[in-house]
């Protein structure tokens, strides 16, 4: 069965300091993983994805991810926090083996970016 | 990226009453229609799968016969909470998948916040 836990549920950081978002998955698949963004009131937008190409995945916005799969983690991060980083953001997991479209999503993290 | 939306955006209604929440997919067609359902401060959960002109597969712990969905066309799903209650009151996303794509091409509407009274 395929699982993903995010470790922090509220991170708060300072405007221009570094960001970490912990993310460790479960699959018994190779699995396809990505992060997404949920600003307040707005849609879901994905962020990035690994889909078993490089392993140190570069997305939007200056953020990226490194699949470590010794480690079964896909932790997100980026280099200096901006104000309108401030969110909520989701480590998300294909379900099964194939393409379903059907994805499972971890409890997700507030991001709190600090003037 | 496509286009998706999602009617109302938000809904208020009495306790007992039926609510329609509409999807569309406006520039792909959609073979299959994801319905999540997020309570304030939780994450996604995916409720159930439906596919073009087929009955929809429901998780457990979902009611078919309260959340009704429709998937009659390639570009329209809707989901009607039938008999609605205060703990149906959630934040509902759909999410349109065109068969073949790849996973990373999944989108999302913006979503419908319901509230029941």
């Amino acid at each position: 069965a395929q699982s993903v836990t995010q470790l922090d549920s509220h991170v708060s950081v300072s405007e221009g300091t570094p960001v970490l978002l912990r993310c460790n998955y479960s699959s018994s698949y190779s699995p396809s993983l990505f992060w997404y963004v949920q600003h307040p009131n707005k849609g879901l937008q994905l962020l990035l994805k690994y889909t078993s190409a490089a392993t140190l995945v570069k997305g939007i916005n200056g953020f990226e991810a490194e699949f470590k799969k010794s480690e079964t983690s896909f932790h997100l991060t980026k280099p200096s926090a901006h104000m309108s980083d401030a969110a909520e953001y989701f480590c998300v997991v294909t379900h099964g083996s194939g393409n379903t479209g059907k994805l499972i999503f971890g409890q997700g993290t507030t991001l709190q970016v600090k003037p | 990226g496509a286009v998706v939306s999602q009617h109302p955006s938000w809904v208020i209604c009495k306790s007992g009453t039926s609510v329609k929440i509409e999807c569309r997919s406006l520039d792909f067609q959609a073979t299959t229609m994801f319905w999540y359902r997020q309570f304030p401060k939780q994450s996604l959960m995916l409720m159930a799968t439906s596919n073009e002109g087929s009955k929809a597969t429901y998780e457990q712990g979902v009611e078919k016969d309260k959340f009704l969905i429709n998937h009659a066309s390639l570009t329209l799903s809707t989901l009607t909470v039938t008999s609605a209650h205060p703990e149906d009151s959630s934040f509902y996303i759909c999410s349109p998948w065109e068969g073949g794509r790849d996973t990373d091409t999944q989108y999302f509407g913006p979503g419908t916040r319901l509230t029941v009274l």
